[in-house]
Order: structure tokens, then sequence, then C-alpha cells
């Protein structure tokens, strides 16, 4: 049973540019979270979705940050005109129902230039 | 806000000796606490959880005890060995319906041969 996977690993972008971070729950985990974090720092809860439902985005930056969990395919985490503050690294868990344990894959480690 | 922090940001034990870390957590209905292992570049790692029901779990050379009464979650690793070196984590989860985890700013533990 693969784990969660995110990708890409590792991404750059200029300033301005977008960001698209891609995850893929482990098999029959419905339940999407994505967090952030930055250097020597816990990680933040950011949102937290469900199959084509944003459950709870009180973590999330009300501008420029979107979160999806379409019916088919992995989550999305969008970054629109990113900004030098955006650089870190964004982990992505999964679940099965809700209350279970979090399972986070490798990351996303973003660097805005 | 809420938040859970650790006391300790660095912990040094010789190999074979015990380990232990705390955590202090601030939110008392938080009701399901877990532990993480991050490695460098990786995402955190699964140890072991405890609900608020019980005061002491125990897994394969770990143990977590929570202490309801003072707030206080520890992680206690018997005969470290060089490949527990990582920053621990204890994230604690408020319930309801939202289930985000809130994490402490970690504990990096060195083991030294």
């Amino acid at each position: 049973n693969a784990g969660v996977m995110q990708n890409p690993r590792h991404l750059v972008r200029r300033r301005g540019q977008e960001a698209r971070l891609r995850c893929s729950p482990m098999k029959g985990h419905s339940h999407v979270y994505w967090y952030r974090q930055l250097p020597e720092e816990g990680l933040k809860f950011m949102v937290y979705l469900q199959k084509e439902n944003i459950i709870d985005e009180s973590g999330m930056p009300k501008e420029r940050f979107s979160a999806e969990f379409p019916k088919e395919g992995p989550s999305i985490l969008r970054i629109q005109q990113v900004v030098r503050g955006d650089s870190a690294a964004y982990f992505c868990a999964s679940s099965p129902p809700p209350t279970s344990t979090q399972y986070f894959g490798p990351g996303t480690r973003l660097l805005v230039l | 806000g809420e938040s859970v922090g650790l006391h300790l940001p660095t912990l040094s034990v010789q190999e074979g000796d015990n380990s232990i870390i705390n955590c202090a957590y601030s939110n008392s209905a938080s009701d399901y606490f877990i532990w993480y292992k991050q490695e460098s570049g990786k995402g955190p790692q699964f140890i072991i959880d405890i609900r608020s029901n019980m005061d002491k779990r125990q897994g394969q050379r770990v143990t977590v005890l929570l202490n309801k009464t003072v707030k206080h979650l520890s992680l206690q690793i018997a005969a470290t060995q060089p490949g527990d070196s990582a920053v621990y984590f204890c994230a604690e989860n408020e319930g309801g319906a939202t289930n985000k985890l809130i994490f402490g700013t970690g504990t990096l533990l060195a083991v030294q041969p």
C-alpha cells in the first residue's frame, strides 16, 4: 500500500508565478489535509478537504491560496502570484475517517526567487 | 490562541540510554495526541498516539505518557539508537469537525555513538 504521494518534491518559482502542489492520499483515504512548515518551525494547518468539499480552510491565507480535492485525481494546493514569504515546505496528510491518524507525505519544498 | 509547546529544543543522549521528550499543551478540550518523528528532508512519520481517556500507551521501544491534570505529554524512547536522531513533534487534535492538528515547534534529538 503506497503512502501519501506528493509532487513535485522541489519547486522553484519566480515572484509572481503560480505554484501547483499535488497530493495523492493513501489508498482508501478520503480526507486530505495541507500543512505548511517554515524552517525550524512546526507544521501549521492550512486546510482540510474531503472529496469535492472544503471542510476547514481556517489556516489558509485569504488571498492567492486555494485548494481542491476533486472527485477524480489528486488534491491540489494552488498559490497564485507567489512571493518570497511563500517559500516553505508544504506537507499533505491523509486519513480514512477524520478522527484517525493522519499520515504525511514527503512534502514539496517551494523556493520563490 | 491555543498552542502546543516543547520544553527542550535540543536533547543530546548517548547511544543505549533512554530519552525523554516533553511537551506541554494548553487546550484542555484536546482529546487526541500524536508524536511524530521528522528526519531531515522528509515528512513527519507517525510514532505513537494516545487518546485523552488514557494516561499511558506503549509501543515498540516507545512509551507516551499523558498527564491531563498539568496538560503534559511525554515521549520515552528506550535504548536510543543513532537512527532515532531526528526532530520530534507532539501534536494535539482538538476534536470536533475540523480534525486539524496543532504542532509544537519540535525537539531535536541527537544520539551520540
